[in-house]
């Protein structure tokens, strides 16, 4: 049982490069997130996905698309990759909502 | 709009000293809370969280916190810190029907251990 699991784990993109993040969970939630974390500013939840087949916008949306392949996946997508994109990117996933458990996390650079 | 604060960016205790994280919530229902830690490197793993109930809630690695509802606060409490405890700390808030599932954070509270 590997949890929530996220590739890649490093990643430093050009400014406009495209990209995406994968998250995998095998603990059969239903729902999934994708958040930022910043320096002094916590997490800040970028989109989640309620359910197979759902998505929805989160606090800070703008520069990023996803997609819910199935019920284990959610990656995250950066079409144009800017500087104020660069940050720790987590994964979370939960049964229903409040108890999200987290994946190790992907850290962006965008030069 | 609903918001999280942890006052303290950053706080030095001493092994075997106890230690306290404040989390103050603006929100306008009674919210779910939680406590997150993060160690170096890693993502964030959940301590404990309150839904109803008791509002003093027992957590992992010997952690607790107490909701006091007149405060708008959920403090995080442990007797006696060990070296490991050193980390990041977030208290996270949610609960509107209008909101399901999208959890607020603090901006987190860094934890240090001297010997």
């Amino acid at each position: 049982n590997a949890g929530v699991t996220q590739t890649p784990k490093f990643q430093v993109l050009k400014t406009g490069q495209s990209m995406t993040l994968q998250c995998a969970q095998d603990m059969n939630h239903n729902s999934m997130y994708w958040y930022r974390q910043d320096p002094g500013m916590g997490l800040r939840l970028i989109y989640y996905s309620a359910s197979e087949g759902t998505t929805d916008k989160g606090e800070v949306p703008n520069g990023y698309n996803v997609s819910r392949l199935n019920k284990r996946e959610f990656s995250l997508r950066l079409e144009s990759a800017a500087p104020s994109q660069t940050s720790v990117y987590f994964c979370a996933s939960s049964v229903e909502g409040w108890e999200q458990y987290f994946g190790p996390g992907t850290r962006l650079t965008v030069t | 709009a609903q918001s999280v604060t942890q006052p303290d960016i950053h706080i030095t205790v001493s092994e075997g000293a106890s230690l306290e994280l404040r989390c103050n919530y603006s929100y306008g229902a009674t919210p779910y809370l939680f406590w997150y830690v993060q160690s170096p490197g890693q993502g964030l793993q959940l301590l404990l969280k309150y839904f109803s109930g008791d509002t003093l809630v027992q957590g992992i690695k010997g952690f607790e916190a107490e909701f006091k509802r007149s405060q708008s606060s959920f403090n995080l409490r442990k007797p006696s810190v060990h070296w490991s405890d050193a980390a990041e700390y977030f208290c996270a808030v949610g609960g509107t029907t209008d909101s399901w599932g999208k959890l607020q954070f603090g901006a987190g509270t860094q934890v240090v251990v001297t010997p």
